[in-house]
């Protein structure tokens, strides 16, 4: 089966750091481009960063220096690591395959884990 | 930078029809755009990739009652004979090189 598993979700104090995960099954994360996208409470879908096949990597403007994304081709996971986090960073993270065709669009979403950033 | 418009809110009845936009801002008539549905307590579902002549591509299991069309600078996802299980926050999303970008979303509410 084609499926996004997210973890490593949680509580955190602010400013402390959270390693996300993605583990992808039926496809290879390193042939595609792979996306982070979050939802704030109340909020609306807000892109976090890519990756592309190559290795560049892209981020928003509100994460640069902050957030890292990377992947491990032999677990075929994909990665997000969260430092300096505020509670600004609080939503549903999700990570999401970018179409084969063209990529940028997202074709494949997981569900989400839930970060939560609070003293 | 290109910018993604959508309506807060739409509503409809139950069998009706309904027509969500999605405006790009000017210049950018020619992007492309996928829809998403976002349901609550799920995560989110790829609807279709729809080009600015409005042929659409479709994920795979999304019913024919889903379609998309588009007009200049506007995008549109029209779902007919509504369903209950259609309840749900509808997302436009585009891209250019770098960077992805979303729409506010329109919150679908199925009368």
């Amino acid at each position: 089966e084609v499926q996004l598993v997210e973890t490593g979700g949680g509580l955190i104090q602010p400013g402390g750091s959270l390693r996300l995960s993605c583990a992808a099954s039926g496809f290879t994360v390193g042939s595609n481009y792979m996306s982070w996208v979050r939802q704030a409470p109340g909020k609306g879908l807000e892109w976090v960063s890519v990756i592309y096949s190559g290795g560049t990597t892209y981020y928003t403007d509100s994460v640069k220096g902050r957030f890292a994304i990377s992947r491990d081709n032999s677990k075929n996971t994909l990665y997000l690591q969260m430092n300096s986090l505020t509670a600004e960073d609080t939503a549903v993270y999700y990570c999401a395959r970018e179409g084969v065709d063209t990529a940028g669009y997202f074709d494949l979403w997981g569900r989400g884990t839930l970060v939560t950033v609070s003293s | 930078q290109v910018v993604l418009t959508q309506s807060p809110s739409a509503s409809a009845s139950l069998g009706a029809s309904v027509k969500l936009t999605c405006t790009l801002s000017s210049g950018h008539n020619n992007y492309a755009i996928a829809w998403h549905q976002l349901q609550s307590e799920k995560g989110p579902r790829y609807l279709m990739k729809l080009n600015g002549d409005g042929s659409h591509t479709k994920g795979d299991g999304i019913p024919d009652r889903f379609s998309g069309s588009s007009s200049g600078t506007e995008r549109y996802l029209t779902i007919s004979s509504l369903q209950s299980e259609d309840e749900a926050d509808y997302y436009c999303q585009t891209w250019s090189t770098g960077i992805r970008v979303f729409g506010g979303g329109t919150k679908l509410t199925v009368l």
